[in-house]
């Protein structure tokens, strides 16, 4: 099953903006829209926006989602030390009946 | 609260069979959507199944079809994964996680804290 597609890597420097791609098709991304997770090494994934761009409770106002097309975007601004992780998008992918996630972005907060 | 706890990983030797359970609470569990997601050791996120609140409704990836099977039994509150003719491929640590909507769909806003499946000899 095809995944979503992200860069492998992205580095910014403290308290600058990093924004964090996906790109997917109309069946997945461009359909039905793409969540986002962060996952620090050791732990389990957290949700940080629902595929309808909304932040669950608790999660920093620092990281914002939108979509347009086919492509759905993660920005984080203010970048802290903490925000080094990896980030993934999936998206329900109607043709597949099936979640599909993408690859993962290592951040480095630099 | 929501909770999730896995458990039955294990080694398994190629071509055995395991079943993960995984135990729910702090929510209205037959509500919502449950899944089933792996990730291999320093790899990244691979969706393995899911399953509607109902379990009317059950979906798999194309690399596990026909091998494992997802279920639920709403009265107990628990999802479970039955993994048969398992490979060196499937090792990975499980995860559990909650969609948060009745039907799959993809967005997953709970998930355990994993439990690692070992397929070698």
């Amino acid at each position: 099953q095809a995944g979503l597609t992200q860069p492998p890597s992205v580095s910014k420097g403290l308290r600058q903006t990093a924004t964090l791609t996906c790109t997917g098709n109309s069946n997945n991304v461009g359909n039905q829209g793409a969540a986002w997770l962060q996952q620090h090494q050791g732990h389990p994934p957290k949700l940080l926006s629902y595929r309808n761009n909304n932040r669950p409770s608790g999660i920093s106002e620092r990281f914002s989602a939108s979509r347009s097309g086919n492509t759905a975007s993660l920005t984080i601004t203010g970048l802290q030390p903490e925000d080094e992780a990896d980030y993934y998008c999936s998206a329900w992918d109607s043709s597949l009946s099936a979640v599909v996630f993408g690859g993962g972005t290592k951040l480095t907060v630099l | 609260e929501v909770q999730l706890v896995e458990s039955g990983g294990g080694l398994v030797q190629p071509g055995g069979s395991l079943r993960l359970s995984c135990a729910a609470s702090g929510f209205t569990f037959s509500s919502y959507a449950m899944s089933w997601v792996r990730q291999a050791p320093g790899k990244g996120l691979e969706w393995v199944s899911a399953i509607s609140g109902s379990g009317g409704s059950t979906y798999y990836a194309d690399s596990v079809k026909g091998r494992f099977t997802i279920s639920r039994d709403n009265s107990k509150n628990t999802l479970y994964l039955q993994m048969n003719s398992l490979r060196a491929e499937d090792t990975a640590v499980y995860y559990c996680a909650k969609d948060e909507e009745v039907v799959p769909a993809a967005s997953i806003d709970y998930w355990g804290q994993g439990t690692l499946v070992t397929v070698s000899s």
